[in-house]
Parts: structure tokens; C-alpha cells; sequence
């Protein structure tokens, strides 16, 4: 168990629809990644929040946002759902200035688009 | 951001010792290597993470050679349960993941 909590495990939904997955990280994490990985695929990484503003973004589409709230959880809203979009969302979190420097992932949510 | 180039899959009996190699030609100087583990539905796990020559923590040993554009996990007498995905990440950690990628990884398969 990496501490790291998601929810909710799985979800179906259809095409043009919104969804919202939400993510707490491990006690004392700042850092929270969102990562999106499609069958046998790498991870994509979307997103990153430290301590409530956005730090990097990565290949995130313009349907999707995500915030990241003062009790350090983070949601990502995706909206106008495509069929492509169908994939597991994984949420990190990390503390900085660690060494080794280590992301620590949840179970993952399971996006199906039908 | 460094690339790399790693196996896209290997097999392995039970009891062999696994060696996946990654290639990172333009590693830049504050860039660490790091590896990770994926099973089928679970977010990846920290394996190991090295700067340069040789890491070993109580479930893998990390080799990087002293120019630092390559770099070896190497599993000790592998078991079924180690078939997973292996990703090798290369970047500058020190202030978070957000200038490492995950790419494909190589996909291990353990053999009885």
C-alpha cells in the first residue's frame, strides 16, 4: 500500500459526458502527478500540483482540468468524453528534496467510455 | 529531457538473474536514473535509484558505468511474481517528477 488513495476504482460512462476522480496523497506529500495510461501503453503524464498551484503541465488535453485543494487532495475533471479517452488514471504524489526521489502511486481509476 | 532506450521485452527462467539494460546517451549532469516496477492494474513502484556506479537495495542491484550513458537493473534469481513492466526513467529529480517521462518500459516475462 503506497498511502496513496484514489476513487473511484472503476468507472463507466458514456461518450460527451463529464467525470471527476479524485486523489489524496500520502500524509505530508506537497506534490500530486496525474498520469494517464492507455492499453499497453507507457504512462502519459498529464499534470502536477504543489501545495495547491500547478507546476507542470504535460500532454493534458483541453477537455480535461484539475485542481488541487488546500487539504492537499486533487481531483481531475474530464469532460466531453471520447471513446479514446478510455484508460486507467493513475494519481502520484511525492515530497520534494527527498533522496532517493521517489513518486508513490495509487491503485489507479479505471476510465471505460462507452 | 534525456531519452531512453530500453528492451521492449524479455523472458527469464525462475532462478536466472535478469539484467535490463537503458540506454541514456545525452544524460545531462544533474540527472538521476531511476526504475520502476508495473504489475497488470497497479500504479508502478519504486524499484531503485542511482547517480552513478552501483546501487543495491534488498531487491535489486543498479550498475551505471562511469560515463554515465547506460545503465543496467539487474534482478537477482527472478521469480514468477517478477513478471512486470520495467520502466527506466532518467531526468533531474531534484525538484520533483515533473522533467522525467515513463516510456514504454520493457515487459519481463518469468518463465517457470
Amino acid at each position: 500500500d503506497s498511502g496513496v488513495t484514489q476513487t473511484p476504482k472503476h468507472l463507466i460512462t458514456a461518450t460527451g459526458q463529464r467525470v471527476t476522480l479524485r486523489c489524496s496523497p500520502r500524509s505530508g506529500d506537497l506534490s500530486v502527478y496525474w498520469y494517464q495510461q492507455s492499453l499497453d501503453q507507457g504512462l502519459q503524464f498529464l499534470i502536477q500540483y504543489y501545495n495547491g498551484e500547478e507546476r507542470a503541465k504535460g500532454n493534458i488535453l483541453e477537455r480535461f482540468s484539475a485542481q488541487q485543494f488546500p487539504d492537499l487532495h486533487s481531483e481531475l475533471n474530464l469532460s466531453s468524453l471520447e471513446l479514446g479517452d478510455s484508460a486507467l488514471y493513475f494519481c502520484a504524489s511525492s515530497v520534494e528534496r527527498e533522496v532517493p526521489h521517489t513518486q508513490y502511486f495509487g491503485p489507479g481509476t479505471r476510465l471505460t467510455v462507452l | 529531457l534525456a531519452k531512453t532506450t530500453q528492451p521492449i521485452s524479455m523472458d527469464s527462467y525462475e532462478g536466472q538473474e535478469v539484467n535490463i539494460t537503458c540506454s541514456h546517451n545525452n544524460i545531462a549532469t544533474n540527472d538521476y536514473i531511476t526504475w520502476y516496477q508495473q504489475f497488470p492494474s497497479q500504479g508502478p513502484r519504486f524499484i531503485i535509484q542511482g547517480y552513478k556506479t552501483k546501487v543495491t537495495n534488498e531487491v535489486a542491484s543498479l550498475f551505471i558505468p562511469a560515463d554515465r550513458k547506460s545503465s543496467t537493473l539487474s534482478l537477482p534469481r527472478v521469480s514468477l511474481s517478477d513478471t512486470a513492466v520495467y520502466y527506466c526513467l532518467v531526468g533531474d529529480m531534484e525538484g520533483g517528477y515533473q522533467k522525467v517521462t515513463f516510456g514504454i518500459g520493457t515487459k519481463l516475462q518469468v518463465i517457470p
